[in-house]
């Protein structure tokens, strides 16, 4: 079965340091996602993406963030001078939209953690 | 935007059904969205309601008022590996298909 793919699964890194986080939509997907989850909170929107650009991003997506979709498949997250608040799991997703006959559901990838010291 | 509220915690014993309640708020409404979550795993879908009435999956049946912004997650003949968080999720209108979340039930079956 097709699923999202994500690396690293685990990254710790020093506050300031840039991180770059990676993901690997399902092949025939057209809209991609970043969502982050804060150890023991909900699951936050950080943006979206579909045709090469970005479609909306949250409060929580300053400038500090950035997307990218270097190749056919890559989609990347970064985060180019880390804080203690950015500790969080990240989860990639990818849908096809809302297909007719289908739920437009959104696959999320297994995350990755991300620990700012 | 959305607000999405629903119980933070339910206890149930194995065997028995349990009912997760979900209240909506939203400025657009395209469907609702039931997600499962293990600890420290990535949310799966588990149902979608878009009209209102009932939508049966095995063990699992949602239920979806949109007049009264309301839907429930109904487990049945719970089992342990149930334990998990529950999320309500939103698709509001927008151009994007995102979901909105909420912050979840955490059902722990106990044997």
């Amino acid at each position: 079965e097709p699923e999202v793919t994500q690396t690293p699964s685990h990254q710790v890194t020093q506050m300031g340091q840039e991180v770059i986080l990676r993901c690997v939509p399902i092949s025939n997907h057209l809209y991609f996602y970043w969502y982050r989850q804060i150890l023991g909170q909900k699951v936050e929107f950080l943006v979206s993406f579909y045709n090469n650009e970005i479609s909306e991003k949250s409060e929580i997506f300053d400038d500090q963030f950035s997307v990218e979709r270097p190749d056919g498949s890559n989609f990347t997250l970064k985060i180019r001078s880390t804080k203690l608040e950015d500790s969080a799991m990240y989860f990639c997703a990818s849908s096809e939209g809302w297909p007719s006959g289908g739920t437009g559901e959104l696959f999320f990838g297994e995350g990755s953690r991300l620990t700012v010291l | 935007g959305q607000n999405i509220d629903q119980p933070t915690e339910m206890t149930a014993t194995e065997g028995a059904i349990v009912q997760i309640n979900c209240t909506y708020q939203t400025s657009g409404f395209n469907g609702l969205f039931w997600y499962q979550q293990h600890a420290g795993e990535a949310p799966t879908f588990l149902s979608y309601n878009v009209l209102d009435g009932l939508e049966e999956k095995g063990r699992f049946s949602s239920f979806l008022s949109r007049s009264k912004g309301y839907s429930y997650l109904l487990l049945k003949e719970l089992q342990m590996k149930d334990s998990a968080s529950y999320l309500c999720a939103v698709r509001g209108y927008s151009n994007d298909y995102k979901l909105s979340f909420g912050a979840g039930t955490t059902v722990t079956v106990r044997a």
